[in-house]
């Protein structure tokens, strides 16, 4: 069974805020990565790591930001928050070498 | 230009009877294939999955099954349950080097299983 968490999952939030949306993992995976996914469409990836200290920009070009100090957190965050950025947000994480990826429960973004 | 295509948004089948959620690509390096199950306000869910060396892939009701010829591929459930009913997405990766990146999402079928 799949441990992965994302915090929070909701959030409604004004123009113009600072944003952080956390994602931890108990497994030990080396490989995480952001998808976003607006409804009804595919998910698309934003970011990924392949370790600490390592972090990769995916296909779909993001105004977000994402660190990976931990093995087990990878974060993403957002400066300055635009109605633009309303979607869900999901963190997912697989073993280096496997094509499986683990997904969280996902953080639902509301910008007014 | 979309690589992985699900061209049925929804899909209605009679509780018992087989379900087939189709997927086609356009990128011939793709070489591994997943399908993930979503319920509303959850994270997808991985199913089952298979490699480009391989046709088939069964693991209990469902079984995958992959025509590279044609680049298409198909999940079928059989027989298909009420705890079925959910949204689900094809996926697929190519090798890198350091194993998989990211993944490649169609937009997903929503299946709904009919009592």
């Amino acid at each position: 069974e799949a441990d992965i968490y994302q915090t929070p999952r909701y959030l409604v939030i004004g123009t113009g805020k600072k944003i952080t949306l956390e994602c931890s993992q108990t497994m030990g995976h080396d490989k995480m990565y952001w998808y976003q996914q607006d409804p009804g469409m595919e998910l698309h990836l934003i970011h990924y790591s392949y370790g600490v200290n390592s972090t990769e920009k995916g296909d779909l070009s993001s105004e977000s930001t994402v660190s990976r100090i931990r093995t087990e957190h990878f974060p993403l965050t957002l400066e300055s928050a635009r109605p633009s950025h309303t979607s869900q947000y999901l963190c997912a994480s697989s073993e280096t070498g496997a094509w499986t990826q683990y997904f969280g429960p996902g953080t639902r973004l509301l910008v007014l | 230009d979309q690589q992985v295509k699900q061209n049925s948004p929804s899909l209605s089948v009679q509780e018992g009877r087989i379900s087939i959620l189709n997927c086609d690509y356009t990128n011939s390096m793709f070489d591994y294939f997943l399908w993930y199950k979503k319920y509303p306000a959850e994270g997808p869910t991985f199913l089952i999955s298979i490699s480009s060396i391989k046709d088939k892939n069964e693991d209990g009701r469902f079984t995958v099954f992959l025509n590279k010829s044609a680049k298409h591929l198909s999940l079928h459930i059989v027989p298909s349950q009420p705890g079925d009913s959910a949204v689900y997405f094809c996926a697929a990766s190519f090798y890198s080097g350091g194993g998989a990146d990211g993944l490649t999402f169609g937009k997903g079928t929503h299946l709904i299983i009919q009592p």
